[in-house]
């Protein structure tokens, strides 16, 4: 079993449409939780750590489910811009462990 | 605004030669990562260093090593590559205290033929 998990997708939304991703992780040990977006043939950049109170950076809102191991990552208004492939990831001791990744397509 | 850099972007070796990835960054980071980048299995940690000399082992460190004699550069080698070792190569770098923020290089595609 995968340590970090998510549908890969596509996820194929119209413009304005809202989108939630959900990842699961199985190290119970994990310290810190993050979402990255990878824009096609380039390198994945932060773009969220997940806090266990909930967190929002505008259109975007990441909550963790610490019981259920499970990290979520909410898009609202969604932008031609937010097209890219977005791995949610779990990290320890240094380390970082991601998941594969969900495909998501804005639609005009 | 933070750079890291690999050597290629593209590279073709043959099975059973010796290669070496580098990578270095600008931004006096403690940690160096070196991952693989596959359809489906996402990104494998092979090997990372938080110091100079320091390196630790990854999920998948079969097949390579690593050295790290400065602290801006960590160079991934493949003592005899084969083709399973085709893959997208991501250098990543962070410091000690916001290890949640990887800076990544552009990658380097690398077959093995």
């Amino acid at each position: 079993r995968k340590e970090v998990e998510q549908d890969p997708g596509p996820f194929n939304v119209p413009e304005g449409a809202t989108v939630a991703f959900n990842c699961t992780y199985s190290n119970s040990a994990s310290q810190s939780f993050f979402w990255y977006r990878q824009d096609c043939r380039k390198e994945p950049k932060l773009l969220m750590s997940v806090y266990s109170s909930g967190n929002e950076d505008g259109r975007f809102t990441a909550q963790l489910n610490r019981a259920s191991q499970y990290i979520s990552l909410l898009i609202r208004d969604s932008k031609l811009s937010d097209s890219a492939t977005y791995l949610c990831g779990s990290g320890s001791a240094r380390q970082l462990t991601f998941g594969s990744g969900t495909q998501l397509t804005v639609l005009p | 605004d933070v750079k890291v850099t690999q050597s290629s972007r593209y590279l073709v070796k043959r099975t059973g030669e010796k290669v070496f990835l580098e990578c270095v960054q600008d931004m006096d980071h403690e940690n160096m990562f070196w991952y693989r980048q596959d359809p489906g299995l996402g990104l494998r940690l092979i090997y990372f260093s938080y110091d100079v000399k320091m390196k630790e082992k990854g999920d998948i460190p079969e097949g390579y090593s690593v050295s790290r004699e400065k602290k801006e550069r960590f160079s991934l080698i493949l003592e005899s590559a084969s083709t399973n070792q085709t893959s997208m190569y991501l250098c990543a770098s962070s410091t000690s205290s916001s290890y949640n923020e990887q800076f990544f290089g552009p990658g380097t595609r690398l077959t093995v033929l």
